[in-house]
């Protein structure tokens, strides 16, 4: 069974700088996607970034990106220039290809990001 | 464009009783997965619905089922309330369709407290 893995329960980062959170998955296939989410306390999830695993490439999404380690099973996400409104709770999340477009996400256990001034 | 839309908002309900929660999937969209989410932790999938059947499911008892209408908004009912039923339920839908985008678009949530 696929698993996801978030190791920081909570990190900090001052307004304009950078911060990256970590993300590990096991699994046993080779096709996949990956997809970083965002909760802020209005509770709705935010879709940030999404990666194809067939994709050496890493996704980028202004200043959202992400470092794909495939090998190592790594999927971390950096956000640089740190705005007060990235403060929420991110989560990484795994999908099976084989379910389509539509099939079950599998959510890590979250990191909760405070930015501060 | 309405995007996922959830209700209610809020919802207290007492051990044993039963319950229904309501999504309206994104304009376009055919397919409406739930998740349950507890107090800081990640979302469970509960399961997914498409023309109107039960596609997937996750490791839920039964007490928890669904149902998916024609015009794709889906309902979830939990019987015989347990307290450990209290969560964040998340609905989110996308399409089935091929060669479109691989998102799944979340609703608000409804915040169920069993007491």
């Amino acid at each position: 069974a696929q698993t996801v893995t978030q190791s920081q329960p909570e990190m900090s980062v001052q307004e304009a700088e950078t911060v990256t959170l970590s993300c590990t998955y096991d699994t046993s296939e080779n096709n996949y996607y990956l997809f970083w989410y965002k909760q802020p306390p209005s509770r709705q999830m935010i879709l940030v970034i999404r990666q194809e695993a067939y994709k050496q490439q890493n996704a980028t999404e202004n200043r959202f990106s992400v470092n794909f380690q495939k090998a190592a099973k790594s999927f971390s996400l950096k956000i640089s220039d740190s705005q007060l409104g990235d403060t929420a709770m991110y989560f990484c999340a795994f999908r099976n290809p084989g379910s389509g477009n539509t099939g079950k996400l599998i959510f890590g256990q979250g990191t909760t990001l405070q930015v501060k001034p | 464009d309405a995007g996922v839309t959830q209700s209610p908002t809020h919802l207290i309900k007492t051990r044993g009783q039963q319950v229904t929660l309501r999504c309206s999937p994104k304009s376009g969209h055919d397919t409406v997965s739930w998740y349950q989410q507890a107090l800081g932790q990640g979302p469970q999938f509960i399961f997914q619905y498409y023309e109107e059947e039960e596609r997937q499911r996750g490791n839920f008892p039964d007490r928890f089922s669904g149902h998916q209408f024609p015009n794709y908004s889906s309902e979830l009912n939990v019987n015989a309330l347990l307290l450990g039923d209290s969560a964040l339920y998340l609905c989110a839908s996308s399409y089935s369709g091929t060669g479109l985008s691989y998102e799944q678009y979340f609703g608000p949530g409804t915040r169920l407290t069993v007491t």
